[in-house]
């Protein structure tokens, strides 16, 4: 089983400031972990993800995440926001199997950005 | 150009009268999935497919139906709505019904109220 963890449904930060979305995950296999963003009145698209491999991954829009498997972590992180940043953003654990490409998602942190 | 088609987007409709949601794609996809959100619960997974006339239940399947008799078309069915199947609806497809490609691609939603 798989469950995923958003710390936090709302976010705020200035324009400029680092951006730093929480996101723990439980998984009894090795996970494949996603970020996903969904602007208003659109759907999800995918920010990044991590499979195997490096523990940092860099996505679209200056986006970057690290897996941190002793902290059961992937924290999403952008060095400077930007009002384009302002969205719902998605964490979600897919089990490393062949079979299913079910994804669970976390609950959702809202992001706004103060000018 | 790529993408995940719903329809209706948006839709008002009274207890038990039944209706669908189309969700079509043009990625020659394998796997497509229904998902519905909710505020505070994030993405919850209702029906997916992992080729043509291949379904299976997700997390939350009661009061819904699917079929998947092509691989481009994959409809929700809702034989007869409850009020609390007002939800936002997402479609999804991916390349391979596995965990490794990762990446799902999501129609633009559709908001169904139920009265």
């Amino acid at each position: 089983a798989q469950s995923v963890t958003q710390l936090g449904s709302h976010v705020s930060v200035s324009e400029g400031a680092l951006v730093l979305l929480r996101c723990n995950y439980s998984s009894s296999v090795p996970p494949y972990l996603f970020w996903y963003v969904q602007y208003p009145n659109q759907g999800l698209q995918l920010l990044l993800k991590y499979t195997t491999g490096a523990t940092l991954v860099k996505g679209i829009n200056g986006f970057e995440a690290e897996f941190k498997k002793s902290e059961t972590s992937f924290h999403l992180t952008k060095p400077s926001a930007h009002m384009s940043d302002a969205a719902e953003y998605f964490c979600a654990v897919s089990a490393a199997n062949f079979g299913n490409e079910k994804l669970t998602f976390g609950t959702g942190t809202r992001l706004t950005i103060i000018p | 150009e790529a993408q995940v088609t719903q329809n209706p987007r948006y839709l008002i409709t009274v207890t038990g009268k039944k209706l669908t949601v189309t969700c079509s794609q043009n990625m020659n996809h394998e796997y497509m999935s229904w998902y519905r959100q909710d505020p505070g619960l994030g993405l919850r997974q209702i029906y997916y497919s992992m080729n043509v006339e291949v379904t299976d239940k997700g997390d939350v399947p009661e009061g819904y139906k699917v079929s998947r008799k092509e691989k481009r078309n994959f409809p929700l069915i809702l034989e007869s709505p409850s009020p609390n199947q007002t939800s936002l609806y997402f479609c999804a497809s991916s390349l391979f019904a596995s965990s490794i490609s990762g990446e799902l691609f999501f129609g633009e939603g559709s908001r169904l109220t139920v009265l």
